[in-house]
Formats: C-alpha cells, sequence, structure tokens
C-alpha cells in the first residue's frame, strides 16, 4: 500500500460550522504533513508531526487543530473559519531516516468555506 | 526565509519537444526534489536528488544537482501530451528544516 487516503474529497462548509478532513497512510511512515494549497501556489506547510508528536506548527491560526491519533492517522479539526480559507488542503507523509524530503501526498481535500 | 526561484512560470509546447526547467537559490540546500502535480491530485515525487553534480534520470525525465548546491533543472525529452501539469522544484536541509517548494512551472503541451 503506496497510498496516502483523504477524506473527504470535497467540503462546504459556513463560517459556524466544525468539521474535521482526515488522513491515512499504511506506508509505516512516522512522520506525516498538513499543507494548504491555494489555486496556482505551491503548497505551504502548515503541522508536522513526527512519530505522533507535533514538531512544527507554521504559525497557523487555532481555528485549525490537528491531531494525530496513532501512527497511521492525521486529523484536521476545522472551526470557525473565514471565506480565505478556502483551499485544497493536502496531507503527506515521508519515510524515516533516509529520503528526506520524499513526502506522499494524498489527493487532497478541496475547502470551500462560505 | 529561504525562497526557491523557479523558471520559466509556464511553457507552451508542442508534443515531440524537449523541455528544461530549473530553480535556483541564494542558499545551499542537501536535497533537492523534483515534484508533478495534475489537475484535482496532490503533487508526486519524480526525482530526488542528494549530490552536489548528482544527475539523475526517471524515463524521460533527467534532474541534475547543482555543483554549487544552489541550483537544479529538469529535463523532459520528446514530450507527451500526459507531461501536462505543474511540476515544483523543492529544497530540503536548508537553514530552515522544512521542504521549500518553488513557484511551480506551468506546462502544457499541444498534440
Amino acid at each position: 500500500d503506496t497510498e496516502v487516503t483523504q477524506t473527504p474529497k470535497h467540503l462546504v462548509m459556513g463560517m459556524t460550522n466544525k468539521k474535521s478532513l482526515k488522513c491515512e497512510q499504511h506506508m509505516g511512515h512516522r512522520a506525516m504533513y498538513w499543507y494548504k494549497q491555494k489555486a496556482k501556489k505551491p503548497p505551504e506547510l502548515m503541522f508536522v508531526y513526527s512519530y505522533e508528536k507535533l514538531s512544527i506548527n507554521e504559525s497557523v491560526p487555532s481555528r485549525f487543530s490537528p491531531e494525530c491519533p496513532n501512527s497511521s492517522l492525521l486529523n484536521l479539526h476545522l472551526h470557525a473559519l473565514q471565506p480565505e480559507d478556502s483551499a485544497l488542503y493536502l496531507c503527506a507523509s515521508s519515510p524515516p531516516g533516509e529520503g528526506i524530503g520524499e513526502l506522499f501526498f494524498g489527493e487532497g481535500s478541496r475547502l470551500t468555506v462560505l | 526565509g529561504q525562497q526557491l526561484n523557479q523558471s520559466p512560470q509556464s511553457m507552451f509546447i508542442q508534443e515531440g519537444e524537449d523541455v528544461s526547467m530549473n530553480c535556483t537559490s541564494s542558499s545551499i540546500f542537501n536535497t533537492w526534489l523534483w515534484y508533478k502535480q495534475e489537475p484535482g491530485e496532490g503533487p508526486v515525487l519524480l526525482i530526488a536528488l542528494y549530490k552536489a553534480g548528482e544527475l539523475t534520470s526517471n524515463g524521460r525525465l533527467t534532474a541534475q544537482f547543482g555543483i554549487t548546491r544552489k541550483d537544479s533543472f529538469l529535463n523532459i525529452s520528446a514530450s507527451i501530451p500526459s507531461d501536462v501539469g505543474i511540476y515544483f522544484c523543492a529544497g530540503h536541509g536548508g537553514s530552515q528544516g522544512n521542504l521549500i517548494f518553488g513557484k511551480g512551472t506551468k506546462l502544457s503541451v499541444k498534440p
């Protein structure tokens, strides 16, 4: 299994809603990432989990709350988002040790905030 | 923070033509990587380079890690319609611990 699976593929939410994005990988990778990507832009790093502990938070607003329940799962909890948060949210994982920078991305969750 | 300058921003080519794109930085990286992103998909790793001067091929793709560690190029030979997408360079191991992405090169191939 060499896939990173993200659900849902599309999500539309209002500014007062609470929703979650989910990500799963079964490649034994111990680092998992959330990226945000706006149209025609490169991915921007949001969070990094290493061995299930949050290791990097790129000054992301608290309305985004990551969670890593175990080594295979990564969630992104969304609450009180703004329309400018509409974007493609990408999950990625990477193997430990060698292969630094070799990220395996999911297909992304396209989020629209109304 | 560190930035990667990727060029060209976009390319419109005829099927069968060769393509070249590059990335430069004012600071050094330990790893250079090239990703391709198609519409509705996440980026997919094409080539990873770990040593200065390294030249690596993956089918019709060839990439090089510049000897100064501040640049990399990607060549695609004999382009085909399925090569369309956005190609991102990325550098790792610089002063920031994260992967730094270039702004992308959008490739369009006319059959």
